[in-house]
């Protein structure tokens, strides 16, 4: 089983839909989750980062689930803007570590 | 607006050139990493420097060698490099176990 692993998409939704990605990673002491944003040929950039108690920051909503080992992302009603590629980053050894795993990627395309 | 500041933005060498790309951060930040990025890949961690020492070495070919002079700053040496490491090299800080903060990369292109 892979370190972390994301839903392959592509996902194309139409403006306003709700989307989820879903990332799971097989590491049990993993520490901290993030998911990263990137647009196609810039740098990733940190959309949130997922708590225990799951967060949320305007339309997009994390969560965190350890017993099943993954993290989710929900974006309600999908703006153009929101057309990237979506990260699951996950630190696979906690406090001190270095070495965060980043899954494949999910692609989502919104569409007028 | 990056607080990560990567240059060149674009570089293309021969195989046969030396060139650096540069990084700088004014976070305070005491991890530093490089990252290689093909399309449409995540990026793969290279190397990372913790308190301004290697600490983490992917099995780089030596034609890639990294320096940290200080703790703001951090370099990628590259030398008689292959028309297959033509690729986007992000550079990031971090805090300990937190988010990665990446520069907006160098595009390079090898001939």
């Amino acid at each position: 089983r892979k370190e972390v692993e994301q839903d392959p998409g592509p996902f194309n939704v139409p403006e306003g839909a709700t989307v989820a990605f879903n990332c799971t990673y097989s590491n049990s002491a993993s520490q901290s989750f993030f998911w990263y944003r990137q647009d196609c040929r810039k740098e990733p950039k940190l959309l949130m980062s997922v708590y225990s108690s799951g967060n949320e920051d305007g339309r997009f909503t994390a969560q965190l689930n350890r017993a099943s080992q993954y993290i989710s992302l929900l974006i309600r009603d999908s703006k153009l803007s929101d057309s990237a590629t979506y990260l699951c980053v996950v630190n696979p050894s906690g406090a001190g570590s270095y070495q965060l795993t980043f899954g494949k990627g999910t692609k989502l395309s919104v569409i007028p | 607006d990056t607080e990560v500041t990567q240059t060149p933005k674009h570089l293309v060498m021969g195989m046969t050139n030396k060139k650096s790309l540069k990084c700088e951060q004014h976070m305070g930040h005491r991890a530093m990493y490089w990252y290689k990025q093909k399309a449409k890949k995540p990026p793969e961690l290279m190397f990372v420097y913790s308190y301004e020492k290697l600490s983490i070495n992917e099995s780089v070919p030596s034609r890639f060698s990294p320096e940290c002079p200080n703790s703001s700053l951090l370099n990628l040496h590259l030398h008689a490099l292959q028309p297959e490491d033509s690729a986007l090299y992000l550079c990031a800080s971090s805090p300990p176990a937190g988010e990665l903060f990446f520069g907006e990369g160098s595009r390079l292109t090898v001939l």
